[in-house]
């Protein structure tokens, strides 16, 4: 069966520092890979979408970048850390670009 | 307005009451999906439909296309199902069939 893993699970970092949460997923290959944000109050975000090796499309302009070295590792990043950067960050994967989408555990990310 | 509006922002029910959130959008779809928050922040995909109704357990969400209207039901409830529930439609066209539109959520609790 396939899972889906998130790390750390929260993090509390100064503004201005820099930023790395990876995911991964075990159990399927070429996998949909998605990075959401859900800020206080307010529904998820599309933050980057990658449907293979290298192949990123970002939706929402911001100090935030996604990378995917590896079929099953997706990780968002960021060099320096706003206070709207605070939020509950969520990886999700799909087996198609249109399929029902597979969240993982999330990370809650608070900057002060 | 928001392409995707749901109703009521919360909801109280008592163990065993019938549950009725509803979800309406304002653009043309491929896919509605729901999805439920728990109270620790993971989510899961519930159904995804893009026409007439569908089961699982107690749960039954149907789609109106028409009206551009969804419901999601919950029968025989349960405090277990104290979650929030999260509808996102799939829009048509413009090269995006990936990207999901997020409703705000329905904060539903149901008291024992």
């Amino acid at each position: 069966s396939q899972t889906i893993h998130q790390w750390p699970a929260t993090l509390v970092q100064p503004v201005g520092s820099p930023l790395s949460l990876e995911c991964t997923v075990e159990g399927t290959s070429n996998p949909n890979l998605y990075w959401y944000r859900q800020a206080a109050g307010r529904g998820l975000q599309l933050l980057f979408y990658s449907v293979g090796i290298g192949q990123i499309s970002s939706e929402v302009p911001q100090n935030l970048s996604a990378s995917r070295p590896q079929d099953r590792q997706f990780i968002l990043g960021s060099k320096k850390l706003l206070l709207s950067d605070s939020g509950f960050y969520l990886c999700a994967w799909s087996p198609i670009s249109y399929g029902l989408q597979f969240f993982g555990p999330g990370t809650r990310l608070t900057v002060l | 307005k928001n392409e995707v509006e749901q109703s009521p922002q919360n909801l109280t029910a008592q163990e065993g009451e019938f549950i009725t959130i509803n979800c309406s959008y304002s653009v043309g779809i491929s896919a509605l999906h729901w999805l439920q928050q728990h109270p620790g922040g993971g989510i899961v995909s519930l159904f995804m439909l893009s026409s007439g109704k569908k089961k699982h357990g107690r749960l039954i969400a149907t789609i109106n296309i028409q009206e551009k209207h969804s419901s999601l039901h919950i029968t025989a409830s349960h405090p277990r199902d104290s979650a929030v529930y999260i509808c996102a439609v799939r829009r048509v066209g413009g090269g995006s069939n990936y990207k999901l539109t997020f409703g705000k959520g329905t904060l539903l609790t149901v008291n024992p």
